[in-house]
């Protein structure tokens, strides 16, 4: 079945440290991914997309993403995190070119150790 | 910078009792979008709609459910006989074409029932 994995439920870091946070999907063509954001009491943000070229993308707040076909992964990082990075984080597909849905994987929670 | 507008951040409400949940999209966006996030779960699509009419839905959006854009400014999700179980974080979404391109979420309104 086409799904979404995030296998990390809770992660957490000290600040400074350098984060990675995991995605597998499981399409049959290369979909659209993304990675969103949720702080406490915000709405989802997007960090980066990735739709096709360059496998590694930039996005906001110094996140990257690096998209590996060969292993079905699209995992976020950051070299060096910030408190304010506490959050939810969230991968998405897009299953195909013109999808009217995303598809969410289950979220990362981040915590931040001072 | 535009934002999608969501109206009551919580709401809570009798069982069996009607809801109206509200947002505000973007406003030269043309597709909309519903989706939930019961404590604990996934972010779950529940409708996609453009050109004043559902484009896709979820097998979630039964017949309890309904989406409307009364004013073409407002964009509205109905729950007429709320249940426990539609408890859950409730999102909208616009983006200014298909899903294959950046989807702007709000802030999310919270419906409990009690």
């Amino acid at each position: 079945a086409q799904s979404v994995t995030q296998p990390d439920i809770h992660i957490t870091v000290s600040e400074g440290a350098s984060l990675e946070l995991r995605c597998n999907y499981s399409y049959g063509a290369t979909p659209y991914l993304f990675w969103y954001v949720q702080s406490p009491g915000q709405g989802l943000q997007l960090l980066l997309k990735y739709f096709s070229g360059d496998t590694l993308v930039q996005g906001i707040k110094g996140f990257e993403a690096e998209f590996k076909r060969s292993q079905s992964s699209f995992n976020l990082r950051k070299p060096s995190v910030h408190w304010s990075d506490a959050a939810e984080y969230f991968c998405a597909v897009a299953p195909f070119q013109g999808a009217q849905k995303l598809v969410f994987g289950q979220g990362t929670r981040l915590t931040i150790n001072p | 910078e535009p934002e999608v507008t969501q109206t009551p951040s919580h709401q809570v409400t009798q069982m069996g009792q009607e809801v109206i949940l509200r947002c505000v999209p973007i406003s030269n966006h043309l597709y909309f979008y519903w989706y939930r996030q019961i404590l604990g779960q996934k972010v779950e699509f529940l409708v996609s709609f453009y050109n004043n009419e559902i484009s896709e839905k979820s097998e979630i959006f039964d017949d309890q459910f309904s989406v409307e854009r009364p004013d073409g400014s407002n964009f509205t999700l109905k729950i007429r006989s709320t249940k426990l179980e539609d408890s859950a974080m409730y999102f909208c979404a616009s983006s200014p074409d298909r899903m294959n391109t950046e989807a702007f979420f709000g802030q999310g309104t919270r419906l409990t029932v009690v």
